[in-house]
Order: C-alpha cells, then sequence, then structure tokens
C-alpha cells in the first residue's frame, strides 16, 4: 500500500524567503504525485501534479515541485512566499483503482508567513 | 459555473441520529470520493463511485453509508454507529480515468451535540 510522510507539521517563513515543503512517499510502481492547498474551513485546490515526463513540475501561484525517484521525494518549493501563501499543504500519491485514482494523503504541513 | 457543492456547511448531530450530507457536481465526472479530515491526520478516504450504481469502501467506511443514483449526486449519511463523527467531510471528483486530478468541494463541518 502507498503512503505519504511530510515530516514537517509546521514551518514558518518571512515574506519574501524561499520556501520549501518536504513530501516523501512510497509506492512499488510509478507514482502519480499531487499537491494541494487548503485555506482554513476551504476545500483543497490543486497547486500541481506530476503523472510522467519531466521531474521539475510548475505549478499555479508561483509553486514547483520535483520529482526525485531515487529519493523517493516530491518536494515543493517557492523562491518568494507571498502573505496569502499561509495555509496548509497536502502532499498526496495516486493509485490506479478501477475507473479512477485512489488518494493517499500526507498529514499535511502548515505554513505560517510572518510579515 | 462548473464545479462542486457541498451542503450544509455546517451540521449538527444528536446522539444516535443519522444525518445525510450532500455532493453535487455538475462537471460531468463519473468518479466521486468522499473524505474525512481531523486535525493532524490529513484526509482519509470514507467511500468512492467510479460509475452509477457502483461504489467501493475506502479506508474507513465503517459507521458510514453512500448511494449513487445519479452522475451528478454522491450523498454521504453518517450513522449512528460511527461513534466519533465530528470531523470536516470532503467530496472530490475526477473524470473517471487514471492519472486524472481530483477536484474538492468546500466541504461540510459535522458537529455532535
Amino acid at each position: 500500500a502507498q503512503s505519504v510522510t511530510q515530516p514537517d507539521i509546521h514551518i514558518t517563513v518571512s515574506e519574501g524567503a524561499s520556501l520549501e515543503l518536504r513530501c516523501n512517499y512510497s509506492y512499488g510502481a510509478t507514482p502519480y504525485l499531487f499537491w494541494y492547498v487548503q485555506s482554513p474551513g476551504q476545500g483543497l485546490q490543486l497547486l500541481l501534479k506530476y503523472f510522467s515526463g519531466d521531474t521539475l513540475v510548475q505549478g499555479i501561484k508561483g509553486f514547483e515541485a520535483e520529482f526525485k525517484r531515487s529519493q523517493s521525494s516530491f518536494n515543493l518549493r517557492k523562491p518568494s512566499v507571498h502573505w496569502s501563501d499561509a495555509a496548509e499543504y497536502f502532499c498526496a500519491v495516486g493509485a490506479a483503482a478501477g475507473g479512477g485514482n485512489k488518494l493517499t494523503f500526507g498529514t499535511g504541513t502548515q505554513l505560517k508567513v510572518e510579515l | 459555473d462548473g464545479g462542486i457543492t457541498q451542503s450544509p456547511k455546517y451540521l449538527f448531530r444528536k446522539e444516535g441520529q443519522n444525518v445525510t450530507l450532500s455532493c453535487e457536481q455538475n462537471l460531468n465526472h463519473d468518479a466521486m470520493y468522499w473524505y474525512r479530515q481531523d486535525p493532524g491526520q490529513g484526509l482519509r478516504l470514507i467511500y468512492y463511485s467510479h460509475i452509477v450504481n457502483d461504489f467501493q469502501k475506502g479506508d474507513i467506511a465503517e459507521g458510514y453509508s453512500v448511494s449513487r443514483e445519479k452522475k451528478e449526486s454522491f450523498p454521504l449519511t453518517v450513522t449512528s454507529a460511527q461513534k466519533n463523527p465530528t470531523a470536516f467531510y470532503l467530496c472530490a471528483s475526477s473524470p473517471g480515468r487514471q492519472q486524472e486530478t481530483q477536484y474538492f468541494g468546500p466541504g461540510t463541518r459535522l458537529l455532535v451535540l
């Protein structure tokens, strides 16, 4: 069975600083990987996804992630954080399940941005 | 405006009561999913359905039931057998093919009186 580890529960960065959120996965085959963001009391919004091809993936809001098979990682990065990026971030791995994917989520990383 | 709607936003359950959470999508997606979110635990899959009139249990199906009579609707019932129902419930949908993204609704927060 697949699993996802997000080792950082909370991260605080200053506005304008760079950001890296860590994600490690366990999956026997080629994974489908996702990063979602959630504002308090809201649903999840997709930031980016990796299915195959180029291992550096660009997403919305200036985010990017790099798939490293050798390290089983899919870390999320942003060169300059804005105060509006404060939210909870979830990494997920997808496994084929009939007509669709079953997603397994990490426990999330809460990002705080200091002004 | 295409999307996923969940209602109500807040729901209160009394002891021994069954309650039903609504999820509707107008994206013409075949697959729909229900997740439960608890603080510090991420999202856990309750039930999913890849086609009308068919659904499968996820990782934490005990105490929950679903139906999929229409493509656009996937209601979740929290039964009295679910002893710890207080959580944030999220519905999602996807086109229904592999390698497809799941899109999420705004969620329903269930509280126990």
